[in-house]
């Protein structure tokens, strides 16, 4: 049964700092890989998807990268912000199933 | 990018009560919705599989008789959390998948925060 961990729990870094969050899965027959956000009390809010085929996306700040073969992904936030702060979701798909979630790492910026 | 609806956004209600929260697809067609629940703190976990026209798949210890779905249609879904205890209390989040050529991906909900008193 697949299985992801993410790693470390909780983060904490001053206003400026470049930091790597990171997930790693038990199984590596994935589909895709998706990294979400979520705010306390909200929704989820996609940041990247990586297709199995893929080996890493971008989108302004952050960049998400896969290594299938060793079942681990990064992501990868530049000069981080306090309103960077948020619980960070590391999910992986299989084909034909639904995602399955990480316990998350919780971000706090300070300025 | 696709859009996902859910309604109510948030419900308190009192023990034994049920409710029933809806997913909706806005903009696209989904033969296939996830149902999952997030309690504080924890992150999010399947609930079940709901598939238009058949019957859901739910994952292990999660009671099919208390968490009742129907997928009647391909835009439409529902939950109905029966006879509802204090334990119920969670946050609901639905997904639904959309196929586009040869990707296929999930689309998540707002969430559906519930409160049984």
């Amino acid at each position: 049964k697949q299985e992801v961990t993410q790693i470390p729990a909780a983060l904490s870094v001053p206003e400026g700092e470049n930091l790597v969050l990171n997930c790693s899965f038990t199984d590596s027959a994935i589909y895709n890989l998706q990294w979400f956000r979520q705010d306390p009390g909200k929704g989820l809010t996609s940041l990247l998807l990586i297709q199995s085929s893929q080996r890493e996306q971008t989108s302004g700040r952050l960049n998400a990268s896969l290594d299938k073969s060793s079942g681990r992904s990064t992501l990868y936030i530049a000069a981080s912000q306090p309103g960077d702060s948020a619980t960070y979701l590391c999910a992986v798909r299989e084909a034909g199933t639904a995602l399955i979630f990480g316990k998350g790492t919780t971000l706090s910026v300070s300025s | 990018g696709a859009v996902v609806s859910q309604h109510p956004s948030r419900v308190i209600c009192k023990s034994g009560t049920s409710v029933k929260i809806e997913c909706r697809s806005l903009d696209f067609q989904a033969t296939t919705m996830f149902w999952y629940r997030q309690f504080p703190k924890q992150s999010l976990m399947l609930m079940a599989t709901s598939n238009e026209g058949s019957k859901a798949t739910y994952e292990q210890g999660v009671e099919k008789d208390k968490f009742l779905i129907n997928h009647a249609s391909l835009t439409l879904s529902t939950l109905t959390v029966t006879s509802a205890h204090p334990e119920d209390s969670s946050f609901y989040i639905c997904s639904a998948e959309d196929f586009n050529g040869d990707t296929d991906t999930q689309y998540f909900g707002p969430g559906t925060r519930l409160t049984v008193l």
